[in-house]
């Protein structure tokens, strides 16, 4: 069956490190990528997408790969800060007409 | 409105009761999804509406759990006979096309007692 495997439960950094945060795939060939930040008893907010045949997406201080051979994508926020603290999940989707598959999810803890 | 809206934002009710969670999406959104979430866990796909017609039902766990989109706006999640395991936040997602990013609601925490 399908599965998504996100690196950590918990990811614990120092503001001003880059956080990386991995997201791993089996059994699924998605179209494209989405990173979603949550945080408590919030919904998801979406961050960034990236579509198989892309290799690198940028926003501001976020950064995503997809490579689609390693069935992984990686997420990283730089110079991070304790407002970056948060629960961030990845999905995967397929072509339009289907919905998004999400992972556990990495919660991640910058402290000052 | 300038969001997703779910309603209301917390349940509470008894085991063997029905529910009805409903969600309103951002106006002219025409595919809409409903997910579930257990503490812990990401969100569980329910079912996908693209306009009044569900697109893809197959994550409904059983016959217990019925949703509708009658007017291509407004989705109810309905859920009957409750039990203790279907406590969870529910959560309702909408967006322009199924290919683009959803926008959440903050869901609606059910707890069946």
């Amino acid at each position: 069956s399908q599965k998504i495997e996100q690196n950590s439960e918990a990811l614990n950094i120092q503001e001003g490190k880059t956080a990386t945060l991995t997201c791993n795939y089996t059994n699924y060939s998605p179209a494209y990528l989405q990173w979603y930040r949550q945080d408590p008893g919030r919904g998801p907010v979406f961050l960034l997408l990236i579509r198989e045949n892309e290799k690198e997406k940028r926003k501001e201080r976020l950064k995503v790969t997809f490579d689609t051979t390693l069935k992984q994508s990686l997420f990283h926020i730089t110079a991070s800060q304790p407002a970056d603290s948060a629960t961030y999940l990845c999905a995967l989707g397929k072509q339009a007409g289907t919905a998004l598959i999400f992972g556990k999810g990495t919660t991640l803890s910058v402290s000052s | 409105g300038a969001g997703v809206s779910q309603t209301p934002s917390n349940k509470v009710t008894e085991k063997g009761k029905y529910v009805e969670l409903r969600c309103d999406p951002i106006s002219g959104h025409t595919a809409l999804y409903w997910y579930r979430q257990s503490l812990g866990q990401g969100p569980e796909f329910l079912i996908y509406f693209q306009g009044t017609g569900a697109a893809d039902d197959s994550g409904l766990p059983n016959d217990r759990f019925f949703a509708v989109r009658p007017e291509g706006s407004v989705s109810t999640l309905k859920i009957q006979r409750t039990e203790r395991g279907d406590s969870a936040v529910y959560l309702c997602a909408s967006s322009l096309r199924s290919d683009q990013p959803l926008h959440f609601g903050n869901g609606t925490r059910l707890t069946v007692t």
